[in-house]
């Protein structure tokens, strides 16, 4: 069965206290692994998408890479408005589930000033 | 170009009641999603759909749940008979190909 691992499951990270978030995964013949945001209340906000080991990803602060086994999120000098639960997802090989994702329970970042 | 709309935001249903939850995909897209995220829990594939059809209901309870994407008109998830456990955010997400789009949610509580 697919998994997805998420580490740790709370961070909480001073303002400019740069980290990263894991998130490792078993998964036969990966189509896809994606990071997301999600604020309280909120519904899941896309950031990235990574298809093969060795692809790197950037987005101001945030910086997503690939291996055959697990993924990182990189936060460079976070500001408090990076707090937020980051969750990864992969997305299995399996055309009657469409592009359907498989979730980690989520890393819950906290940067204070 | 909106987002994903569901709605309602909220909704409070007593035990035994339905629920109707709505999703409207974003303008293009042909590929709905369901999913539910249980408190503490991650979100969990529920059901996925094209439109007039159901692709994969893998992930939905065999009973009380069911789901449509009708040729006009949101995609709804309904919800028969409610129980306490049915408490959660379910959320729509709708892709033209491989990135999923999420909308806010819909947070039911069953009292």
């Amino acid at each position: 069965e697919d998994q997805v691992t998420q580490s740790p499951e709370a961070l909480r990270l001073q303002e400019g206290e740069s980290s990263s978030l894991n998130c490792s995964y078993t998964v036969s013949g990966l189509r896809g692994l994606f990071w997301y945001r999600q604020d309280p209340g909120k519904g899941p906000e896309f950031l990235f998408t990574l298809y093969s080991a060795g692809e790197e990803k950037e987005k101001e602060r945030l910086k997503a890479t690939l291996t055959k086994k697990e993924s990182f999120l990189h936060i460079t000098a976070p500001k408090p408005e990076d707090s937020a639960t980051y969750l990864c997802a992969v997305q299995a090989p399996g055309s009657n589930s469409g592009y359907a994702l498989n979730f980690g329970k989520g890393t819950s970042l906290l940067v204070t000033p | 170009n909106a987002g994903v709309m569901q709605n309602p935001r909220h909704l409070v249903r007593r035990r035994g009641q339905e629920a109707r939850l709505r999703c409207s995909p974003m303008k293009g897209h042909s590929h709905v999603y369901w999913y539910r995220q249980l408190p503490e829990e991650g979100l969990k594939f529920m059901v996925y759909l094209q439109k007039e059809n159901i692709i994969d209901e893998s992930g939905m309870p065999k009973e009380r749940f069911s789901a449509e994407f009708p040729k006009e008109g949101p995609s709804i998830l309904r919800i028969q008979q409610v129980v306490r456990g049915d408490s959660a955010a379910y959320f729509c997400a709708s892709s033209p190909s491989s990135e999923a789009f999420f909308g806010q949610g819909t947070r039911l509580t069953v009292v």
